[in-house]
This record gives C-alpha cells, structure tokens and sequence, in this order.
C-alpha cells in the first residue's frame, strides 16, 4: 500500500512550547489529510481534516488556535501544537488520502509521541 | 456515518481462524464497512472493505450479511503478529463525504501460542 511517513516518531518538549509534527504522503498525491489524537488505552479521536490549499475543519471541541494545521502542497501537512501543555502529551496520527480519483484507501503515519514535561 | 459495535476482545490460537464480528444495523445502502487494525504504539493498518459482496485478499476475508446489518472479519490462520485492536468501520465511499473514518473502540484481538 502507499507510504505515509510522519516525523518526528517521538518528541519531548516542555510545557509552554510549541511543537511542530510533519506528515508526508512519499508515493502518492493525498488531496486530503486526517489528524487524529489517541491517549492511552483509548481509540482514535478525529482532530481535523484538511484539504491542499484550504482551510483546516476542526472537529468540534479542538482548538484551531492550539492546534494549527497547514497542508500547503499535496505531498505535506503539518500539525503545529502551541503552547503544549501536559495535558496535551499523547500519540498523534495522521492519515492521507488522494480524493480526486476512484474511490481510494486511506494510508496512516506510523504516528508521533507527544510527551510535554 | 452509522455506529457499529463490536466485542471489546477476543483470544485465539495461534493456526487457527480469527472470526471478528461487527454490527451496523443501521447502515445505509451507500455505506461500505471497511476494516482497519492497530497494532500497539503503530498508526493503523487497512485490512478489507466491502459494500454487500464478500470480499477477500492477501490479509483477511470479509463476510457480510445479506441484509448488511453485520459483518465479520476472518483471519484464516492467525499467528501472533496479528495481536492487535481491529476496528470496524462504515462510511460513505467517494470524495463527497470528506472520507473521514470515525473509530469506534474496536476488538482487542490477542492470539496466544
């Protein structure tokens, strides 16, 4: 199946900061990119949906401004968590898929731990 | 996008089937199910979907009821690796709908030796 590479696998960072998250589609065009956040032993949370070009939509109850999405070309969105918090420590996944063509899978990143200290 | 439910775990042998069942009595006639698993600390993986044909490929089979309000998910012959949380799906097919994927809490799958 396509490849979608997140970056970084990990991150520490401290409480106040912000923190930026990479996701990249390497073999495909994805029109569309999914943000998820996951806690432990918790299934995965929609955060946002983006679109190449537009606007992220926000799920209802995520911040837009905490969480920036920015998805400037088909092959890259990122996830910028400002002001990080402890409360905001968790796994973040994203997921890309190309919605110009017949129906097509949705591909997910290997995901990023958040850990704010 | 209609709920589903499934058990929250299940074991099974290492060889053996793994039959995971999904309810959906309220999906629609434009709805697939779509199978995912999540093997811990990974993103998940896309396993099958379907809209009213069973289907199959390399990873599993997906049977699907004649009335489409359940489904259920074979693995053949399950080894260890495929300990994981799987979760079933129902969405709308085609770029209209966005194509989010709601998850719900999924089927703890544990195979043991």
């Amino acid at each position: 199946g396509a490849v979608v590479s997140q970056h970084p696998s990990w991150v520490i960072c401290k409480s106040g900061t912000s923190v930026k998250i990479e996701c990249r589609s390497l073999d495909f065009q994805a029109t569309t990119m999914f943000w998820y956040r996951q806690f432990p032993k918790q299934s995965l949370m929609l955060m946002a949906t983006s679109n190449e070009g537009s606007k992220a939509t926000y799920e209802q109850g995520v911040e837009k401004d905490k969480f920036l999405i920015n998805h400037a070309s088909l092959t890259l969105s990122t996830l910028t968590v400002t002001s990080a918090h402890p409360e905001d420590s968790s796994f973040y996944i994203c997921s890309a898929r190309d919605l110009r063509g017949p129906d097509t899978e949705a591909f997910f990143g290997q995901g990023t731990r958040l850990t704010v200290v | 996008d209609a709920k589903t439910t499934q058990p929250t775990s299940m074991d099974c042998a290492e060889g053996r089937a793994a039959n995971l069942p999904c309810n959906h009595s309220t999906i629609s006639g434009n709805e697939y199910v779509y199978w995912y698993r999540q093997i811990h600390s990974q993103g998940p993986q896309y396993i099958i979907h379907g809209l009213k044909n069973n289907e199959t490929n390399e990873m599993a089979s997906l049977i699907i009821t004649e009335d489409r309000k359940s489904s259920t998910l074979i693995l053949p012959h399950a080894t260890l690796r495929d300990t994981a949380v799987y979760y079933c799906i129902v969405r709308v097919a085609g770029g209209n709908q966005g194509g989010k994927l709601i998850f719900g809490q999924g089927t703890e799958l544990s195979v043991k030796p």
